[in-house]
């Protein structure tokens, strides 16, 4: 199995330009988690899904975050416009049961300008 | 809510000699998970190790073992004859499934430098 995948590893864009993170899970795991990780907040949940099913997205900053899971291979995190305060690392994660933990993607950095 | 706290911001320690990495949490859930994940400077996120808090035996993953004091809420991880391999960040994290909320709470984190 190839892991956790996301792309791109290092995104550079300017502020008010829309991203978009992307993340392949591993196969039959059920959960896909997105965080974010920066130096002042240390590792934040942003959102998880359950089946493709946004179960908890109180982490998301503000409406200028968005993600979706079109289906079980698939997910994206949005930011739209960013801002310089976007700035971090952004993990995706995947597992069959969290209780086992997970298997984390080798994350996005994120630099707006 | 859970909490989980790591006092140690950074730690140094001789190759080959032991260290002791310190965790507590705070929760008032009795079944629940806790994890040490390791950051290398790579950035990836790699399970070390992980204990179930209904077991009173402590997990071992070769040379890295927990001490797990339930009634302390402490989870310590112990790395035996420490490498160079081992200089990383490590992140104490805590699930607790009977809430229904299946996500980790993380720590902020301590950075181990082992010095050759």
């Amino acid at each position: 199995d190839a892991g956790v995948i996301q792309s791109p590893r290092h995104e550079v864009t300017e502020m008010g330009q829309e991203v978009t993170l992307r993340c392949k899970p591993i196969s039959g795991h059920d959960y896909l988690f997105w965080y974010r990780q920066t130096m002042m907040r240390g590792l934040e949940l942003l959102i998880y899904f359950n089946n493709n099913v946004p179960i908890d997205d109180s982490g998301m900053p503000e409406d200028r975050f968005s993600a979706k899971m079109p289906n079980a291979s698939f997910s994206t995190l949005k930011i739209q416009p960013s801002e310089p305060r976007d700035s971090a690392v952004y993990f995706c994660a995947s597992s069959l049961r969290p209780q086992e933990g997970y298997t984390f993607g080798s994350g996005t950095r994120l630099t707006v300008v | 809510a859970q909490t989980v706290t790591q006092s140690q911001p950074e730690m140094s320690v001789q190759e080959a000699e032991t260290v002791t990495l310190s965790c507590t949490y705070d929760t008032s859930e009795n079944n629940y998970y806790l994890f040490w994940y390791k950051q290398p400077p790579s950035r990836q996120m790699i399970l070390v190790i992980r204990q179930e808090a209904y077991k009173q035996q402590n997990a071992t993953e070769n040379r890295f073992s927990v001490n797990f004091q339930k009634a302390a809420k402490s989870f310590s991880l112990k790395i035996s004859d420490s490498q160079l391999g081992d200089t990383a960040m490590y992140f104490c994290a805590f699930t607790a499934p009977d809430t229904g909320r299946r996500a980790l709470t993380f720590g902020s984190g301590t950075r181990l430098q082992v010095q050759p």
